[in-house]
């Protein structure tokens, strides 16, 4: 079975640019999570999708960051325009309503660096 | 507002040896989940174990084995015959039970060091 993908896994980008990161879910997995990790420290959840909808984004930085999930699969997060502090790793991650409660499935994540 | 608190960054045990990783949480909660996540560099987050708190009983994963001590808001994680393979960030993680909430809140991670 197939993990969590993510891309790109490394970008470099200038401030004020936009940015992209892309994830694929695991097959059959109707919750999403963006976490966004800061160097050093724990994730923090940016936004959780429930199938289509947001469910929880409280979190998101609405003023500049932006996220989809189309058809309730894969989903993207954007960020427009790009300020130094948004440099980290942005991971995805999934899980679904069998299984086990609160476990997650992580991407490899995306690692930002805005200069 | 529930918080994960991890007070040691990093710590490094010897191959083989015992090493015993702290976390304490803060929640008004009565019923909810633990977890130990396991990040090892530039790879992806996997579970390590997991407790419910409803349960006395401390989880145990082969190496890995918890104490939870619900009283003291408190959840270790003990990695006995520790290998070079388990040289990570561990990250706590406090998941609440019922409502619409799947969000995990993480600690700030502690790296491990293992030394052969």
């Amino acid at each position: 079975e197939a993990g969590v993908v993510q891309s790109p896994r490394y970008k470099i980008i200038e401030k004020k640019q936009p940015v992209a990161f892309w994830c694929n879910p695991i097959s059959g997995h109707n919750t999403l999570y963006w976490y966004r990790q800061n160097l050093g420290q724990g994730p923090e959840l940016l936004i959780r999708y429930e199938n289509e909808e947001a469910v929880d984004d409280s979190q998101l930085p609405k003023d500049r960051f932006s996220a989809e999930r189309l058809k309730g699969v894969d989903s993207t997060l954007k960020i427009q325009p790009a300020e130094l502090g948004d440099s980290a790793v942005y991971l995805c991650a999934s899980s679904s309503g069998q299984g086990y409660p609160g476990e997650l499935f992580f991407g490899e994540g995306s690692r930002l660096t805005v200069l | 507002a529930q918080t994960v608190t991890q007070s040691q960054p990093e710590m490094s045990v010897q191959e083989a040896e015992t090493v015993t990783l702290s976390c304490t949480y803060d929640t008004s909660e009565s019923d909810y989940y633990l977890f130990w996540y396991k990040q090892p560099p530039s790879r992806q987050m996997i579970l390590v174990i997991r407790q419910e708190a409803y349960k006395q009983q401390n989880a145990t994963e082969n190496r890995f084995s918890v104490n939870f001590q619900k009283a003291a808001k408190s959840f270790s994680l003990k990695i006995s015959d520790s290998q070079l393979g388990d040289a990570a960030m561990y990250f706590c993680a406090y998941r609440r039970t019922g409502g619409n909430t799947g969000k995990l809140i993480f600690g700030q991670g502690t790296t491990l060091q293992v030394k052969p």
